[in-house]
C-alpha cells in the first residue's frame, strides 16, 4: 500500500491564482482531513470528511473548498490564493471518524507571493 | 469546543535521562487522546493513544503516556531518552461526541548527547 499520497510536494503561486492540492489514500479509510502547519501554531484543521459525499468545516476553513466524490480522494482547492495561505499542508486519513489512528501524507509546501 | 495545550515550546533533556512532554486538554465529554511525532520534513507519525481502560498507555519507541482525568492531562514520558528522540511532538484530543480532532501547537524535544 502507498498509504496517503499528496501532490505536489512544493508549489509557488501568485496572489489571486487558484490551485488544487491532491490527496489520495489506498487503505479504504472513511475519514479524511486537511491540516495546515504554521510555525508556532501547530496543526490546524481546515476541512474534514467522514465518508464519500460528506464534508465539514474545521477550525480554519475560509479560503478553501473540498469535495469527496470517492473514498480514495480528498482534494483541497484554493480559490484565490493569498499570502496568508503560505503554509505546509498535510492530508490525513483514518479508518473511522472517532477513535482510530490517523495516517499522514508527506505534506505539500505552498508559497504564495 | 475541545482544546489542547502544550505549555512548553521546547524541552531539552540529556541522553539517558527520563523525559516528559506535557499536554493538558479541555473537552465537554470524555476524550480520545493521541500523541504524534514529526521528524524534519516528514508527516506526522502515530505514537500512542488513550481510548478507554488503563490510564497508562504504552506506545511506539518506548514511549508511554498517563491519562489523568482529574488534572485533564496526558503527559508523554520515556524512562531513558535517546538522541534519535529529538523531534517535534504533538498532542491531540477528540471529544467522543465530535468528529473533529484538535492538535496542540507542538513541543520541540532536544536530546543532548
Amino acid at each position: 500500500n502507498a498509504g496517503v499520497t499528496q501532490t505536489p510536494k512544493f508549489q509557488v503561486l501568485k496572489t489571486g491564482q487558484s490551485m488544487t492540492l491532491q490527496c489520495a489514500q489506498d487503505m479504504n479509510h472513511e475519514y479524511m482531513s486537511w491540516y495546515r502547519q504554521d510555525p508556532g501554531m501547530g496543526l490546524r484543521l481546515i476541512h474534514y470528511s467522514v465518508g464519500a459525499g460528506i464534508t465539514d468545516q474545521g477550525e480554519v476553513p475560509n479560503g478553501y473548498n473540498v469535495s469527496r466524490s470517492t473514498t480514495e480522494d480528498f482534494p483541497l482547492r484554493l480559490l484565490s490564493a493569498a499570502p496568508s495561505q503560505t503554509s505546509v499542508y498535510f492530508c490525513a486519513s483514518s479508518r473511522t471518524s472517532w477513535q482510530e489512528t490517523q495516517y499522514f501524507g508527506p505534506g505539500t509546501r505552498l508559497l504564495v507571493l | 469546543a475541545q482544546s489542547v495545550a502544550q505549555p512548553e515550546d521546547q524541552v531539552n533533556v540529556a541522553e539517558g535521562n527520563p523525559l516528559t512532554v506535557k499536554c493538558t486538554y479541555s473537552v465537554s465529554g470524555n476524550p480520545y487522546l493521541f500523541w504524534y511525532v514529526q521528524y524534519p520534513n516528514r508527516g506526522l507519525q502515530f505514537l500512542l493513544k488513550y481510548i478507554t481502560g488503563d490510564n497508562l498507555v504504552k506506545g511506539s519507541y518506548g514511549f508511554e503516556a498517563e491519562f489523568n482525568k482529574s488534572q485533564t492531562s496526558f503527559h508523554l514520558k520515556k524512562p531513558s531518552a535517546l538522541v534519535s528522540d529529538s523531534a517535534l511532538y504533538f498532542c491531540a484530543v477528540r471529544d467522543r461526541r465530535d468528529d473533529k480532532i484538535i492538535f496542540g501547537k507542538g513541543t520541540r524535544l532536544h536530546i543532548l548527547p
